[in-house]
């Protein structure tokens, strides 16, 4: 069974410009969950995601977004980048809604310049 | 909210050695997982584990929810064991779920 795939696995942008990134859940896996990771705040939560439904955010501004679609691949959008944004930003999912184990893709190291 | 705590942040090891991990968490929990972060920054499964013991080959977790913490051992470390090794919580919050997790701890293992 394929893992948790994540695209583009580089980026490169500027401030002010806008990035999506995009994850693939291991199939049959229906909840996908988005993490930032920067030395400072270490990893942090983002959103959370089942059946198309944002059901948990993580102390982020508005400028983080995300969205499921019915085949359970998930999109998160940042807008206006800040430097500060530079991270890696991992994409997890999961079988079931509910206490199950999180499986973790490569990741998306995304630097703003 | 919830705290995780990991010790020791930093531990240097020669090849053959054994280690302990340890993770404090501040209050209950669904479950807890440990994961390796490769080189590349993928986060690794070890072990999904709320309570008990587990063990992998030279790796084995133990949890006890009650008193709010769990180990990870590795037995006759090798190089590769190298890198950060991550304990996190998972937490149910109304049908959803999330994982907090600490700062990590970094194993480098000398030959």
């Amino acid at each position: 069974k394929a893992g948790v795939t994540q695209t583009p696995r580089y980026l490169i942008k500027t401030r002010g410009q806008q990035v999506t990134l995009s994850c693939s859940p291991i199939s049959g896996h229906r909840s996908v969950s988005w993490y930032q990771q920067t030395p400072g705040q270490g990893l942090q939560f983002l959103f959370e995601y089942f059946s198309e439904t944002q059901r948990n955010k993580g102390n982020f501004p508005g400028r983080f977004s995300g969205r499921q679609f019915s085949n359970s691949r998930s999109e998160m959008n940042v807008s206006t980048l800040e430097l500060g944004d530079s991270a890696l930003y991992l994409c997890a999912s999961s079988p079931l809604a509910g206490g199950r184990e999180q499986f973790f893709g490569p990741g998306t190291r995304l630097t703003v310049l | 909210g919830i705290q995780v705590e990991q010790s020791p942040p930093d531990l240097i090891l020669q090849e053959g050695a054994n280690s302990t991990l340890r993770c404090n968490f501040s209050d209950s929990v669904n479950n807890l997982q440990w994961f390796h972060q490769n080189p590349w920054g993928q986060l690794i499964n070890l072990f999904y584990i709320p309570s008990g013991t587990k063990q992998n080959g030279r790796l084995s977790a133990t949890t006890v929810a009650t008193e709010r913490y769990s180990l990870l051992y590795i037995s006759s470390s090798q190089t590769t064991d190298s890198g950060v090794y991550f304990c996190a919580v998972l937490l149910l919050q109304g049908g959803s779920e999330k994982l907090v997790f600490g700062k990590g701890m970094k194993l480098t293992v000398n030959p």
